[in-house]
């Protein structure tokens, strides 16, 4: 059964670098999802992706972040600056894109991304 | 607000006893409501969404509209259902998922 895979699982850096997160989607999927989780709190929506461009974002998505598709395959997050309170677990989706149906999200596995 | 409320965090317990996960939203419009669960090291995966109507390894849930809940129950848990579980609300205008804080079970031998 095809999966949503995620690279690296585990990332340490230090603040102020730059990282990206990267994503392969299940190949037949048209929508694209970043979410995150902070160790203790609730899996919060981060941006939405489709047709190659940003479809819906949460206001945690400010300027420090980008997403891109950049070839058939990868999808990733970028994270500039990275700030103490970006370390949590970040988790890829991926969906059909089904039209008059309730689309459902198939996650990764995470990267757990810890900034020091 | 679109919310979703899990009010336990740790649910507890014996083999062969009944389960129920608490879940409760507030949307305004139909909600699309989804339980997830996350077995140890591993992903999160559906379990159910309220639209298919299905049993999955046991587990029910029914939208109650009247009380803005959708409870995830089973009549007798298992060791292997040991698990934490995320009750979710999909925004219909954006397709986003809003999730609870999880519940964690733990089905003791």
């Amino acid at each position: 059964e095809p999966e949503v895979t995620q690279t690296p699982s585990h990332q340490v850096t230090q603040m102020g670098q730059e990282v990206i997160l990267r994503c392969v989607p299940i190949s037949n999927h048209l929508y694209f999802y970043w979410y995150r989780q902070i160790l203790g709190q609730k899996v919060e929506f981060l941006v939405s992706f489709y047709n190659n461009e940003i479809s819906e974002k949460s206001e945690i998505f400010d300027d420090q972040f980008s997403v891109e598709r950049p070839d058939g395959s990868n999808f990733t997050l970028k994270i500039r600056s990275t700030k103490l309170e970006d370390s949590a677990m970040y988790f890829c989706a991926s969906s059909e894109g089904l039209a008059f149906s309730t689309d459902t999200q198939y996650f990764g596995p995470g990267t757990r991304l810890t900034v020091l | 607000a679109q919310r979703v409320t899990q009010p336990e965090k740790l649910l507890s317990v014996f083999k062969g006893a009944p389960v129920e996960l608490k879940c409760n939203y507030s949307y305004s419009g139909s909600p699309e409501l989804f339980w997830y669960v996350q077995y140890s090291r591993q992903r999160l995966q559906l379990l159910l969404r309220h639209i298919s109507r299905e049993s999955i390894k046991g587990f029910t849930a029914d939208l109650n509209k009247g009380e803005t809940s959708f409870h995830l129950k089973k009549p007798f848990a298992q060791e292997e259902d040991s698990a934490m579980y995320y009750c979710a609300l999909e925004d219909g205008a954006t397709n986003k998922l809003i999730f609870g804080t999880g519940t964690l079970l733990a089905v003791q031998p």
